[in-house]
């Protein structure tokens, strides 16, 4: 079946570092990938998506380009401040003949940490 | 604020009890989606309802069971509690099933 790993965290940070959180994903036809973010007492907030292969997807400085060739869609950004510290997980959408079946596969979390 | 509303926030209750958690979808989606989210599990997809009907059945117990109202709204009803049930019960909404899905602040459950 469908499945998404994430890198193992927690991800530890000084402010301006830059930031990589891998995934990779395992799922048959072409799935629509996400990051969601989830900060402490919330519920998952959208980051970014791409749809289909080569895609970037970017918001708030975040970015993710779909690849597959790789099977993969690693969230960058190029300089995290202490706000961006948050739970991040990366989850597909699985497509088949142009359908969508909506339901979300979802990686485990990444931890991530940004001291000042 | 996604627009999806959830209540309770907060519910806890003891093993064997039953419990409904309610969620509203944002104005306009026809889709609703019910999600657990637990320490050993993660996040794992439980059920999707379709403008009434049932569209979708992911790792969800015989003991759970969800609807969805004409007016949208969703409920899902958890029975026979037990201790493993505790989470975090997410709820999300879409216009459709291809559309992105916007997450409500979730519902946590304690069962002791």
């Amino acid at each position: 079946g469908d499945s998404v790993t994430q890198m193992e965290g927690p991800v530890t940070l000084s402010e301006e570092a830059f930031l990589t959180i891998n995934c990779t994903y395992t799922a048959t036809g072409y799935p629509s990938l996400f990051w969601y973010v989830q900060y402490p007492g919330e519920g998952l907030q959208l980051l970014l998506k791409a749809t289909k292969a080569d895609d970037k997807g970017s918001n708030k400085g975040f970015e993710a380009t779909y690849r597959k060739e790789t099977t993969s869609f690693h969230l960058e950004k190029g300089s995290v401040q202490v706000s961006d510290s948050a739970v991040y997980f990366c989850a597909l959408s699985a497509n088949a003949g142009g359908t969508s079946y909506g339901k979300l596969t979802f990686g485990q979390g990444t931890i991530l940490t940004v001291h000042p | 604020d996604s627009g999806v509303t959830q209540t309770p926030k907060h519910l806890i209750t003891a093993t064997g009890q039953r419990v409904t958690l309610r969620c509203s979808p944002r104005s306009g989606d026809l889709s609703v989606y019910w999600y657990q989210q637990s320490l050993d599990q993660g996040l794992q997809f439980l059920i999707q309802y379709y403008n009434g009907e049932e569209r979708a059945k992911g790792n969800i117990l015989e003991r759970f069971s969800a609807q969805q109202f004409p007016d949208l709204h969703s409920e899902l009803n958890l029975s026979s509690l037990e201790l493993g049930d505790s989470a975090l019960y997410f709820c999300a909404s879409s216009v459709t099933t291809a559309d992105t899905q916007y997450f409500g602040p979730g519902t946590r459950l304690t069962v002791l």
